[in-house]
């Protein structure tokens, strides 16, 4: 299909580690993104991964790439209540982006 | 910058009015997108425009939807006339499209409700 897939929802308790996975369809993209809405705001680039690269880091976020299996996860370590959100994957294809649903972080206290 | 900005924040009408949405992209970039966010269907490309010139229009519902950039500095998006089920959020994003990582930046959103 054309989509890129994600879970809905994840449940996670504060200070746990997060991990949100991706199914993307287009091997040929040259990005892959994750993007992040807060409530009442548009979405904001959190991280993004070139698509050479297998594994990128970022204070608490690391992201990996499967490209065999166009697959994408991103890992939250130690998630904070300032984490709930909505979290997108995306993939680049020609000039636009193609967002998943978004998957709705809840942090359990 | 003040990033994208979108005007209004929030429009109620009724059944069979037009609704113009409006849009001011970040100065310097050259790609501005449409997008609608529902619960149902999450967050779907209405329409993409380059330089001012729509490429991409087939994200748009129907032929109530029409979208305009008289220039790099304005877009507007119309619905007429609009229904119940145009309800939803509708997001301008912006990015300079140079080849780069193409990030989008996004507007706050206009949160539309049609009664």
């Amino acid at each position: 299909g054309e989509d890129v897939e994600q879970s809905l929802f994840l449940s996670v308790r504060e200070g746990d580690s997060s991990v949100i996975n991706c199914t993307y369809t287009d091997s040929s993209s040259t990005y892959l993104y994750w993007y992040k809405q807060e409530p009442g705001a548009g979405l904001q680039l959190l991280t993004y991964i070139f698509s050479n690269m297998d594994m990128k880091q970022d204070q608490r976020l690391t992201v990996l790439l499967n490209k065999k299996d166009k697959h994408l996860s991103l890992r939250i370590a130690d998630t904070q209540t300032g984490d709930s959100a909505i979290y997108f994957c995306a993939e680049s294809r020609d000039d636009k982006i193609i967002f998943g649903k978004g998957t709705r972080l809840h942090i359990l206290p | 910058d003040a990033g994208v900005i979108q005007s209004p924040r929030h429009e109620v009408t009724e059944m069979g009015q037009e609704v113009t949405l409006r849009c001011k992209p970040i100065s310097g970039h050259n790609s501005l997108f449409w997008y609608r966010q529902t619960m149902m269907r999450g967050l779907e490309l209405l329409i993409y425009f380059n330089n001012n010139v729509p490429i991409d229009d087939s994200g748009m519902p129907e032929d109530r939807f029409s979208a305009k950039m008289p220039n790099a500095s304005f877009s507007t998006l119309k619905i007429q006339p609009s229904e119940p089920r145009d309800s939803a959020v509708y997001f301008c994003a912006s990015s300079l499209n140079s080849g780069g990582v193409g990030e989008q930046f996004f507007g706050p959103g206009t949160r539309l409700t049609v009664l």
